[in-house]
């Protein structure tokens, strides 16, 4: 079955100190991958895309994903978090219809 | 700003009733997604349409319907509502018809069934 699974449901890091976000993907074939950020009360907004090539993908606000087949994995990392980065940041993937993980919320502390 | 525009922002009613939300997406796109936010269940699909036609269905359920009118955009009929049905519903559009491509959001409707 077709899964998303993003394992951590809440993380808090300090301002200036990098960030991993997990996301892991069950699929019958290599998906295209996707990484959404939603602030409060905002819609999502895309931070980046895998579709093939160069496995590391350059996004918005400075984040970066790599993606690993073996591991089925697709990790989004920022060297060094700002206080605005604090939102809820979802992965996505599909082929034909976008599955959405369950969302990550990410608290920054000053 | 994503270009995707969403009317009403939000929207009070009672169990029983029926309410229309509505969605213009993005000049070009030809694709509209309907997408349910709510704490329990995430972010789950309902229903894309494509130029018009019905293109993939997700979770929606029967008392839901939408449709694609020709300039585009779209509409999401909720009726006979429960309290279960309060969550946020977002309108996403891509140029995409079949496989996925970026989908770019709209700011959503916040529906609360009371």
């Amino acid at each position: 079955a077709q899964s998303v699974t993003q394992p951590d449901i809440h993380i808090t890091v300090s301002e200036g100190a990098s960030l991993e976000l997990r996301c892991n993907y069950s699929y019958g074939a290599t998906p295209y991958l996707f990484w959404y950020v939603q602030s409060p009360g905002q819609g999502l907004q895309l931070l980046l895309k895998y579709f093939s090539g160069d496995t590391l993908v350059q996004g918005i606000k400075g984040f970066e994903a790599e993606f690993k087949r073996s591991q089925s994995s697709f990790n989004l990392r920022k060297p060094s978090v700002h206080w605005s980065d604090a939102a809820e940041y979802f992965c996505a993937v599909g082929l034909r219809d976008m599955r959405f993980g369950a969302g990550t919320r990410l608290t920054v502390k000053p | 700003d994503s270009g995707v525009t969403q009317t009403p922002k939000h929207l009070i009613t009672a169990t029983g009733q029926r309410v229309t939300l509505r969605c213009s997406p993005r000049s070009g796109d030809l694709s509209v997604y309907w997408y349910q936010q709510s704490l329990d269940q995430g972010l789950q699909f309902l229903i894309q349409y494509y130029n018009g036609e019905e293109r993939a269905k997700g979770n929606i359920l029967e008392r839901f319907s939408a449709q694609q009118f020709p300039d585009l955009h779209s509409e999401l009929n909720l009726s006979s509502l429960e309290l279960g049905d309060s969550a946020l519903y977002f309108c996403a559009s891509s140029q995409a018809a079949g496989e996925v491509d970026t989908q770019y959001f709209g700011p959503g409707t916040r529906l609360t069934v009371l």
